[in-house]
């Protein structure tokens, strides 16, 4: 699989590899996590989320991490498709406010 | 189709025109939300209304005019815009302490 380092705008990975979208966030007292997908010409729509009582969930072909010690977040793809081509977003918030923080997005595009 | 419904989905105007877009949500969700997203940026948070009031204005120019007459609809009224206002204009509704259901935007060119 292909993996970024901290936040990189562009993430290119072969169809069938596994791929890694890193977060990094910057509020600590932040407990409520959410990955996004944006496909062109259309809204963002949830894919994940985790609160901070746990390290790893999983979904159907993608799991998110939480490292609270470093304030890292990872999205996790397995055997990335045609169909995963697009803008990943990572979000955070408080439990009691209504309000998300967006990071900047990757881009990621799948390799036939 | 999602939660949160946006229309139009594409809007041309020019800049001496007055349009409406319009959003609504039948989720129950108790806060609503204006975003811009223009190409190679973030997106940008607008206004956002949390059980029917306006709780967030982040230096809205006010060319942009907000309006949430109830928990389900909310509005954005625009009046001569700029061409740098052309972007995709994002509607989301959310529950306090749970994430955002986002619609589908709204792709506006000012000409």
């Amino acid at each position: 699989g292909e993996s970024v380092g901290l936040h990189l705008p562009t993430l290119s990975v072969q169809e069938g590899d596994n791929s890694i979208i890193n977060c990094a966030y910057s509020n600590s007292a932040s407990d409520y996590f959410i990955w996004y997908k944006q496909e062109s010409g259309k809204g963002p729509q949830f894919i994940i989320d985790i609160r901070s009582n746990m390290d790893k969930r999983q979904g159907q072909r993608v799991t998110v991490l939480l490292n609270k010690t470093v304030k890292h977040l990872s999205l996790q793809i397995a055997a990335t498709q045609p169909g995963d081509s697009a803008v990943y977003f990572c979000a955070e918030t408080r439990s009691n406010d209504y309000k998300l923080s967006f990071g900047a997005g990757t881009t990621v595009t799948v390799r036939a | 189709e999602t939660g949160v419904t946006q229309t139009p989905r594409h809007l041309v105007m020019g800049m001496t025109n007055k349009k409406s877009l319009k959003c609504e949500q039948h989720l129950g969700h108790n806060a609503m939300y204006w975003y811009k997203q223009s190409a190679k940026k973030p997106l940008e948070l607008m206004f956002v209304y949390s059980l029917e009031e306006r709780v967030e204005n982040n230096s809205v120019p006010s060319r942009f005019s907000p309006e949430c007459p109830n928990s389900s609809h909310l509005f954005l009224h625009l009046h001569t815009l700029q061409p740098e206002d052309s972007a995709l204009y994002l509607c989301a509704s959310s529950q306090t302490g749970y994430g955002y259901t986002f619609g589908s935007g709204t792709r506006l060119t000012v000409v």
